[in-house]
Order: C-alpha cells, then sequence, then structure tokens
C-alpha cells in the first residue's frame, strides 16, 4: 500500500505570496490532519478533514486554510505568507477521526521557507 | 500549549543500552501515542495505549502508563544506531469547543544512540 504523499517536498516563496501544499493519503482513509513543524513551537495542529469536511481546527489565523477532496485528498494554503510561516509542514492520514484511538500515517512533509 | 510534554530534551547512549523516555500530560485522555521521527522526515507511529491500560510492549518497546500521574514513559532495549531519532508522545484532548477529540503533540526527545 502506498504511503501519504506530500508534494512539493521543497518551497521557496517571498513574503506576501500564497502557497498551496499537496497530500494524497492511504487508499481508504478518509481523515486527513496537517501540522505545522518548528523548532521552537514543535508540532502544531492546524486542521483535520474528514470525509471533506473540517472536522477541528487549530489555533492558527485565517490565512492558513484547506479542502478536501471527494478522494480524500487534501490542500491546504498560506496566504499573504510572512517569516514566521516557514515550517515543515506534515500532512497525515487515519481510518477514522484522530482522536478515535486511530494511529496517524504521515508524510514526509514539505520544508517551506518564507524569504 | 502543549499537552503532552517529553522528558528529558535530549539522551545520548551507547548501543546496547535501554533508553527511557518520559512524557507527561494534563487533562484527562483516552490513549495515548508515542511516534518517532527521523531527521527531515515524517512521524512513524509505534505504539498506542489506552486509558485502561497500565502497560504495552512491541518489540523492543516497552510503554506505560500512570493515569493517576498523567504520565507514561517510553523504553527501548537494547538500543542500535538505526533507533537515533526524536521521539514524541502524543494524547488526544478535546477542543476548545468540546466537540471533537484531536492529537496533540509534545517536543520530543532527541535520542543519540551511539555505535
Amino acid at each position: 500500500k502506498a504511503g501519504v504523499t506530500q508534494t512539493p517536498r521543497y518551497l521557496i516563496k517571498t513574503r506576501g505570496q500564497q502557497v498551496t501544499l499537496s497530500c494524497s493519503p492511504i487508499s481508504g482513509h478518509r481523515s486527513v490532519s496537517w501540522y505545522q513543524q518548528t523548532p521552537g513551537q514543535g508540532l502544531q495542529f492546524l486542521f483535520e478533514y474528514f470525509s471533506e469536511t473540517q472536522r477541528n481546527k487549530g489555533n492558527f489565523p485565517g490565512r492558513f486554510s484547506g479542502r478536501q477532496f471527494s478522494n480524500s485528498r487534501s490542500e491546504m494554503n498560506v496566504s499573504t505568507l510572512e517569516l514566521g510561516d516557514s515550517a515543515l509542514y506534515l500532512c497525515a492520514s487515519s481510518l477514522l477521526l484522530s482522536g478515535a484511538s486511530s494511529p496517524l500515517h504521515f508524510g514526509n512533509g514539505t520544508r517551506l521557507t518564507v524569504t | 500549549s502543549q499537552q503532552g510534554e517529553e522528558d528529558p530534551q535530549a539522551l545520548s547512549i551507547q548501543e546496547g543500552e535501554n533508553a527511557t523516555m518520559n512524557c507527561s500530560y494534563k487533562t484527562s485522555i483516552n490513549n495515548l501515542q508515542w511516534y518517532r521521527q527521523n531527521s527531515g522526515r515524517g512521524l512513524v507511529h509505534l505504539i498506542l495505549i489506552r486509558s485502561n491500560e497500565r502497560e504495552k510492549h512491541s518489540g523492543r518497546l516497552r510503554v506505560t502508563l500512570d493515569t493517576s500521574k498523567k504520565s507514561s514513559s517510553l523504553l527501548i532495549t537494547a538500543s542500535r544506531a538505526a533507533d537515533t531519532a526524536s521521539y514524541f508522545c502524543a494524547t488526544d484532548a478535546r477542543n476548545s469547543g468540546g466537540s471533537n477529540y484531536k492529537l496533540t503533540f509534545g517536543k520530543g526527545t532527541l535520542l543519540t544512540v551511539n555505535p
């Protein structure tokens, strides 16, 4: 079974631009969660989608948004990029909602650098 | 803020030795999970322990959970150089609205196993 695929692997953007990251979950998984990882803050939960609906949201500004398609693939978008948005963005899929004792399967992330 | 906090932040041992990492959390949980992350990669699920379990084994891994102390420990026996990674505990916690659970990660323990 193919794992979670995130594209692109690396991105370099300038302040003020916007970016879209993509995540393809493991086949059959209906939940996709997004996390931001930085050295200072660690892993911060962004949001979770299940069956195309956002089921949970972290404490991030409205510049961070996401969506999920009918095939469970997900995208997240960050608008008006700031230097502090530089991070590793991780996507994870699971069979059930993440709080339902369902382990997360992570992709290798997208490394975003904002200059 | 982080729900789980790992201790120590960094641990360096020799191959063959045992490694113990601890996790403390703040609120009641349904389950606690441990993940491993190799540098620059995604997280890999290691083990899940439910709140009504006290101990669980998987290969060279042993996890304990003490809900009265709100703490868990991960023991890796007979460590190998390939075990070098960051280890995270994750707990399910209700979001601020109280309606859904989300997995919240600690900042991790960086384990270095020297050959």
